[in-house]
Protein backbone atom coordinates (compact mmCIF):
# COMPACT_ATOMS: atom_id res chain seq x y z
CA UNK A 1 0.00 0.00 0.00
CA UNK A 2 1.61 4.00 -0.13
CA UNK A 3 3.39 4.87 2.40
CA UNK A 4 2.81 8.47 4.88
CA UNK A 5 5.66 9.39 6.26
CA UNK A 6 5.04 12.17 9.52
CA UNK A 7 8.40 13.86 11.54
CA UNK A 8 8.32 14.21 13.69
CA UNK A 9 7.23 11.41 15.84
CA UNK A 10 7.92 12.62 19.18
CA UNK A 11 8.68 16.59 20.21
CA UNK A 12 8.56 18.14 23.31
CA UNK A 13 8.70 21.94 23.89
CA UNK A 14 8.36 24.54 25.80
CA UNK A 15 4.86 26.84 26.17
CA UNK A 16 4.76 29.72 24.02
CA UNK A 17 7.04 27.85 21.26
CA UNK A 18 6.25 27.05 17.71
CA UNK A 19 6.10 23.40 16.42
CA UNK A 20 6.14 22.03 12.68
CA UNK A 21 5.03 18.65 12.05
CA UNK A 22 5.64 17.61 8.30
CA UNK A 23 3.76 14.84 6.44
CA UNK A 24 4.53 13.60 3.55
CA UNK A 25 3.25 10.82 0.38
CA UNK A 26 6.96 9.10 -0.39
CA UNK A 27 5.26 7.15 -3.28
CA UNK A 28 2.32 8.75 -4.16
CA UNK A 29 0.56 11.81 -5.07
CA UNK A 30 -1.71 13.39 -2.71
CA UNK A 31 -3.78 17.01 -3.78
CA UNK A 32 -5.50 16.37 -0.10
CA UNK A 33 -4.08 15.65 2.85
CA UNK A 34 -6.15 15.45 6.35
CA UNK A 35 -5.12 16.56 9.83
CA UNK A 36 -6.36 14.77 13.36
CA UNK A 37 -5.87 15.13 16.51
CA UNK A 38 -6.62 12.26 18.97
CA UNK A 39 -6.21 13.00 22.88
CA UNK A 40 -5.45 10.12 24.93
CA UNK A 41 -8.10 7.43 25.14
CA UNK A 42 -10.96 9.58 22.75
CA UNK A 43 -10.97 8.90 18.77
CA UNK A 44 -9.54 10.86 15.69
CA UNK A 45 -11.17 14.54 15.53
CA UNK A 46 -10.13 15.69 11.87
CA UNK A 47 -8.75 19.17 12.08
CA UNK A 48 -8.23 20.46 9.01
CA UNK A 49 -8.32 19.44 5.19
CA UNK A 50 -5.14 20.55 3.35
CA UNK A 51 -5.89 20.94 -0.03
CA UNK A 52 -2.88 21.56 -2.39
CA UNK A 53 -1.93 25.11 -3.61
CA UNK A 54 -4.81 26.70 -1.70
CA UNK A 55 -5.87 27.39 1.78
CA UNK A 56 -6.40 24.89 3.93
CA UNK A 57 -10.48 23.79 5.09
CA UNK A 58 -10.86 23.87 9.18
CA UNK A 59 -13.38 21.70 10.94
CA UNK A 60 -15.63 23.76 13.28
CA UNK A 61 -13.99 25.44 16.71
CA UNK A 62 -10.55 24.79 15.35
CA UNK A 63 -8.45 28.11 15.46
CA UNK A 64 -6.88 28.32 11.64
CA UNK A 65 -4.16 31.23 13.14
CA UNK A 66 -3.08 28.63 16.08
CA UNK A 67 -2.62 25.50 13.58
CA UNK A 68 -1.38 26.92 10.07
CA UNK A 69 -1.36 24.83 7.35
CA UNK A 70 0.52 24.69 4.01
CA UNK A 71 0.47 22.23 1.71
CA UNK A 72 3.30 23.54 -1.11
CA UNK A 73 3.25 20.19 -3.14
CA UNK A 74 1.60 17.24 -4.22
CA UNK A 75 3.57 15.47 -1.73
CA UNK A 76 4.49 17.54 1.50
CA UNK A 77 1.90 19.28 3.84
CA UNK A 78 2.83 21.18 7.01
CA UNK A 79 0.88 21.67 10.25
CA UNK A 80 2.29 24.28 12.60
CA UNK A 81 0.91 24.72 16.06
CA UNK A 82 1.68 28.25 16.89
CA UNK A 83 2.54 29.51 20.35
CA UNK A 84 2.01 25.87 21.67
CA UNK A 85 0.31 25.57 25.26
CA UNK A 86 -0.19 22.31 27.69
CA UNK A 87 -3.43 22.30 26.28
CA UNK A 88 -2.43 21.33 22.80
CA UNK A 89 -0.65 18.18 23.98
CA UNK A 90 -1.49 15.66 21.77
CA UNK A 91 -1.31 13.08 19.03
CA UNK A 92 -1.18 14.48 15.34
CA UNK A 93 -2.09 12.01 12.61
CA UNK A 94 -2.23 12.92 9.18
CA UNK A 95 -3.73 11.13 6.10
CA UNK A 96 -3.72 11.31 2.29
CA UNK A 97 -5.85 9.62 -0.54
CA UNK A 98 -3.71 8.32 -3.68
CA UNK A 99 -5.16 10.11 -6.62
CA UNK A 100 -4.51 7.02 -8.74
CA UNK A 101 -6.51 4.52 -6.76
CA UNK A 102 -9.79 4.69 -6.26
CA UNK A 103 -10.40 2.31 -3.44
CA UNK A 104 -11.08 5.15 -0.97
CA UNK A 105 -8.63 3.78 1.74
CA UNK A 106 -6.67 6.87 3.31
CA UNK A 107 -3.35 6.02 4.32
CA UNK A 108 -2.24 7.44 7.72
CA UNK A 109 1.08 9.02 8.53
CA UNK A 110 2.82 7.30 11.72
CA UNK A 111 1.24 10.24 13.79
CA UNK A 112 3.25 12.53 16.04
CA UNK A 113 3.19 13.28 19.56
CA UNK A 114 3.55 16.83 20.81
CA UNK A 115 4.10 17.38 24.35
CA UNK A 116 4.06 21.11 25.79
CA UNK A 117 5.37 22.23 28.82
CA UNK B 1 -22.69 16.21 10.82
CA UNK B 2 -21.98 12.57 11.92
CA UNK B 3 -22.87 10.10 14.70
CA UNK B 4 -21.36 7.13 14.96
CA UNK B 5 -21.50 5.09 18.04
CA UNK B 6 -19.54 1.44 18.94
CA UNK B 7 -19.43 -0.42 22.42
CA UNK B 8 -16.55 1.10 24.63
CA UNK B 9 -14.60 -1.97 25.46
CA UNK B 10 -14.99 -5.81 25.04
CA UNK B 11 -12.81 -8.84 25.93
CA UNK B 12 -12.57 -12.04 24.78
CA UNK B 13 -10.78 -14.89 24.73
CA UNK B 14 -7.68 -16.52 22.30
CA UNK B 15 -9.51 -18.06 19.62
CA UNK B 16 -12.91 -17.04 20.06
CA UNK B 17 -14.88 -14.53 17.50
CA UNK B 18 -16.05 -11.03 18.69
CA UNK B 19 -18.27 -8.82 16.58
CA UNK B 20 -18.07 -5.17 17.02
CA UNK B 21 -21.14 -3.49 16.32
CA UNK B 22 -20.82 0.66 14.98
CA UNK B 23 -23.73 2.29 14.00
CA UNK B 24 -24.40 5.68 12.30
CA UNK B 25 -26.24 8.89 11.18
CA UNK B 26 -24.86 11.03 8.87
CA UNK B 27 -25.70 13.56 6.78
CA UNK B 28 -23.69 12.18 3.61
CA UNK B 29 -22.54 8.66 3.06
CA UNK B 30 -19.44 7.22 1.17
CA UNK B 31 -18.07 4.07 2.16
CA UNK B 32 -17.99 2.54 6.34
CA UNK B 33 -14.22 1.79 7.34
CA UNK B 34 -12.71 -0.34 10.01
CA UNK B 35 -9.59 0.91 11.39
CA UNK B 36 -7.23 -0.94 14.14
CA UNK B 37 -5.07 1.14 15.90
CA UNK B 38 -2.67 0.22 18.83
CA UNK B 39 -2.19 1.96 21.43
CA UNK B 40 0.46 4.77 20.63
CA UNK B 41 0.43 4.19 17.52
CA UNK B 42 -1.70 5.35 13.88
CA UNK B 43 -4.09 3.47 12.56
CA UNK B 44 -4.64 0.52 10.12
CA UNK B 45 -6.64 -0.57 7.39
CA UNK B 46 -8.64 -3.44 8.16
CA UNK B 47 -11.83 -2.77 5.96
CA UNK B 48 -13.56 -1.06 3.61
CA UNK B 49 -17.45 -1.41 2.58
CA UNK B 50 -19.68 0.83 0.37
CA UNK B 51 -22.23 -1.71 -0.31
CA UNK B 52 -24.44 -3.58 1.33
CA UNK B 53 -23.13 -7.35 2.30
CA UNK B 54 -20.45 -8.83 3.85
CA UNK B 55 -16.71 -8.29 2.92
CA UNK B 56 -14.19 -11.29 4.11
CA UNK B 57 -10.68 -10.51 4.71
CA UNK B 58 -9.24 -13.36 6.16
CA UNK B 59 -9.62 -13.52 10.03
CA UNK B 60 -11.14 -10.20 9.84
CA UNK B 61 -15.00 -9.41 7.98
CA UNK B 62 -17.02 -6.16 7.99
CA UNK B 63 -21.02 -6.11 6.79
CA UNK B 64 -22.74 -3.12 5.86
CA UNK B 65 -26.45 -2.12 5.74
CA UNK B 66 -26.95 1.17 4.17
CA UNK B 67 -30.50 0.90 4.95
CA UNK B 68 -30.32 0.42 8.43
CA UNK B 69 -27.24 2.69 9.32
CA UNK B 70 -25.15 -0.47 10.84
CA UNK B 71 -22.39 -2.15 10.62
CA UNK B 72 -20.22 -4.35 12.23
CA UNK B 73 -16.52 -5.69 12.20
CA UNK B 74 -15.98 -9.85 12.73
CA UNK B 75 -12.76 -10.74 14.39
CA UNK B 76 -12.55 -14.71 14.44
CA UNK B 77 -10.04 -16.73 15.64
CA UNK B 78 -8.71 -13.62 17.94
CA UNK B 79 -4.62 -14.11 19.06
CA UNK B 80 -3.18 -11.91 21.76
CA UNK B 81 -2.29 -9.83 19.22
CA UNK B 82 -5.70 -8.57 18.13
CA UNK B 83 -5.96 -6.43 21.31
CA UNK B 84 -6.48 -3.26 20.39
CA UNK B 85 -8.78 -0.38 19.72
CA UNK B 86 -10.76 -1.11 16.45
CA UNK B 87 -12.10 2.12 14.96
CA UNK B 88 -15.91 2.58 12.73
CA UNK B 89 -15.30 5.58 10.65
CA UNK B 90 -17.37 6.68 8.21
CA UNK B 91 -16.66 9.01 4.32
CA UNK B 92 -18.42 11.41 3.13
CA UNK B 93 -19.04 12.87 0.12
CA UNK B 94 -15.88 15.67 0.91
CA UNK B 95 -13.58 12.29 1.05
CA UNK B 96 -13.50 13.51 4.82
CA UNK B 97 -13.82 10.64 7.44
CA UNK B 98 -15.37 11.18 10.77
CA UNK B 99 -14.25 8.52 13.15
CA UNK B 100 -16.34 6.84 16.42
CA UNK B 101 -14.72 6.86 19.75
CA UNK B 102 -13.33 3.57 19.04
CA UNK B 103 -13.58 -0.14 20.82
CA UNK B 104 -10.98 -1.34 22.95
CA UNK B 105 -10.97 -5.22 22.99
CA UNK B 106 -9.02 -7.39 25.16
CA UNK B 107 -7.87 -10.76 24.65
CA UNK B 108 -7.58 -13.07 26.97
CA UNK B 109 -5.42 -16.42 27.26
Amino acid sequence: GAVVSQHPSWVICKSGTSVKIECRSLDFQATTMFWYRQFPKQSLMLMATSNEGSKATYEQGVEKDKFLINHASLTLSTLTVTSAHPEDSSFYICSARDLKQDTGELFFGEGSRLTVL
Amino acid sequence: GQNIDQPTEMTATEGAIVQINCTYQTSGFNGLFWYQQHAGEAPTFLSYNVLDGLEEKGRFSSFLSRSKGYSYLLLKELQMKDSASYLCAVRDGDYKLSFGAGTTVTVRA
